[in-house]
């Protein structure tokens, strides 16, 4: 199984900031890497596909980046709504596997 | 518009079989490129991909849980099940069903729609 590793797992930070989520890899895959947010009690959100293809509906704050078996989620400046949890999933190979989560706090 | 909703027992007994049903509107099950996936999430985890059925249905199971997972799709009533076995404790968790959206070969191969979620609590 290719295991994802995020880093952070959690941070505070302040409405304003701009913040970077990192994932990687335990073997290369190319950009078969999507990042979902999920808020409490709520079922996860696609936010980015293919590691830097913004999905549909999403804001602009929000970027990925990377390829191989480092890759990385930033947010330009955080708004009150993002505070949630992020993973990141591989679908490079079956199983596909997700990150252990990154929760992004109010400081 | 598409949509997706989980149905099952909230409750089961360890060693019983559960059986969770998602009904979804909006897309069919066969049309190319399109799929059904179910993934899973214990309380205050991280999520757990279980399975996944695709158009032409095949068919892609978590190896940890191969042997315990069954994934079907009734295309006539749009909606796909997915059964597991001999349940146990640590499998309490809230089951989420999802719309797969994806390109064979390319990275565009994710999902985009997720059901609600079904807590699922396994206990005598």
């Amino acid at each position: 199984d290719i295991q994802m590793t995020q880093s952070p797992s959690s941070l505070s930070t302040s409405v304003g900031d701009r913040v970077t989520i990192t994932c990687r890899a335990s073997q290369s895959i190319s950009n078969y890497l999507n990042w979902y947010q999920q808020k409490s009690g709520k079922a996860p959100k696609l936010l980015i596909y293919a590691a830097s293809t913004l999905q549909s509906g999403v804001p602009s704050r929000f970027s990925g980046s990377g390829s191989g078996t480092d890759f990385t989620l930033t947010i330009s400046s955080l708004q009150p709504e993002d505070f949630a949890t992020y993973y990141c999933q591989q679908s490079y190979s079956t199983p596909w596997t997700f990150g252990q989560g990154t929760k992004v706090e109010i400081k | 518009q598409i949509t997706l909703k989980e149905s099952g027992p909230t409750l089961v007994k360890p060693t019983q079989t559960l059986t969770l049903t998602c009904t979804f509107s909006g897309f069919s099950l066969s049309t190319s490129g399109v799929g059904v996936g179910w993934i899973r999430q214990p309380p205050g985890k991280a999520l757990e991909w279980l399975a996944l059925i695709y158009w032409d249905d095949d068919k892609q199971y978590s190896p940890s849980l191969n042997s315990r997972l069954t994934i079907t799709k009734d295309t006539s009533k749009n909606q796909v099940v997915l059964t597991m076995t001999n349940m146990d404790p640590v499998d309490t968790a809230t089951y989420y069903c999802a719309h797969l959206d994806y390109v064979w070969g390319s990275s565009k191969n994710y999902f985009d729609y997720w059901g609600q979620g079904t807590l699922v609590t396994v206990s005598s």
